[in-house]
């Protein structure tokens, strides 16, 4: 069965510090992995997507993830983060118009 | 263009009762799905159409959970007999037809009382 975890439940950066939210999945073949960002009262927004092909993907507002097959991860990463990336953060797998499983999210604090 | 909306934003029910919530999914987009977010939980899996059928409706978690999508486009999940356990945020995303992307409305709060 499809399953993606999310170890984290709750990271604190600073502001202009790097983030790294860590992403691991369980999927059969070769999955179609997502992160979408959900900010309080808000849908969820997706920021990049790895399909195929090169393994470091670029997103929305500056964010990249790295695709390792041989330890089934999908990490997210941001060089330097900003207060308004404050918000909780989702991986998913799918595969094509197959419904998303999703991890149990990382809520993202910024501080001064 | 358009996103995803659905209707209403907030609602709050007695337990019991029974409730509909609406979806419109971006136009053109043939596959729609349903998803429920628990409070401290990521979305999971309730339903999905491709045009009027439902696809896979193995996420519905019992018989008091129904969907429809009549005419390919806005889609209605229905909830009989509410409980306090069905209390959360209910998620609508649409894809189009053989794409790998699915936008998401602003969620449907259901507060079971």
């Amino acid at each position: 069965a499809q399953s993606v975890t999310q170890p984290d439940i709750h990271i604190t950066v600073s502001e202009g510090a790097s983030l790294e939210l860590r992403c691991n999945y369980s999927y059969g073949a070769t999955p179609y992995l997502f992160w979408y960002v959900q900010s309080p009262g808000q849908g969820l927004q997706l920021l990049l997507k790895y399909f195929s092909g090169d393994t470091l993907v670029q997103g929305i507002k500056g964010f990249e993830a790295e695709f390792k097959r041989s330890q089934s991860s999908f990490n997210l990463r941001k060089p330097s983060v900003h207060w308004s990336d404050a918000a909780e953060y989702f991986c998913a797998v799918g595969e094509g118009n197959t419904p998303l499983v999703f991890g149990k999210g990382t809520r993202l604090s910024v501080i001064a | 263009g358009a996103g995803v909306s659905q209707t209403p934003s907030n609602k709050v029910t007695e337990k019991g009762k029974y409730v509909e919530l609406r979806c419109d999914p971006i136009s053109g987009h043939t596959a729609l799905y349903w998803y429920r977010q628990s409070l401290g939980q990521g979305p999971e899996f309730l339903i999905y159409f491709q045009g009027t059928g439902a696809a896979d409706d193995s996420g519905l978690p019992n018989d008091r959970f129904f969907a429809v999508r009549p005419e390919g486009s806005v889609s209605t999940l229905k909830i009989q007999r509410t409980e306090r356990g069905d209390s959360a945020v209910y998620l609508c995303a649409s894809s189009s037809y053989g794409g790998n992307e699915q936008y998401f409305g602003p969620g449907t709060r259901l507060t079971v009382t």
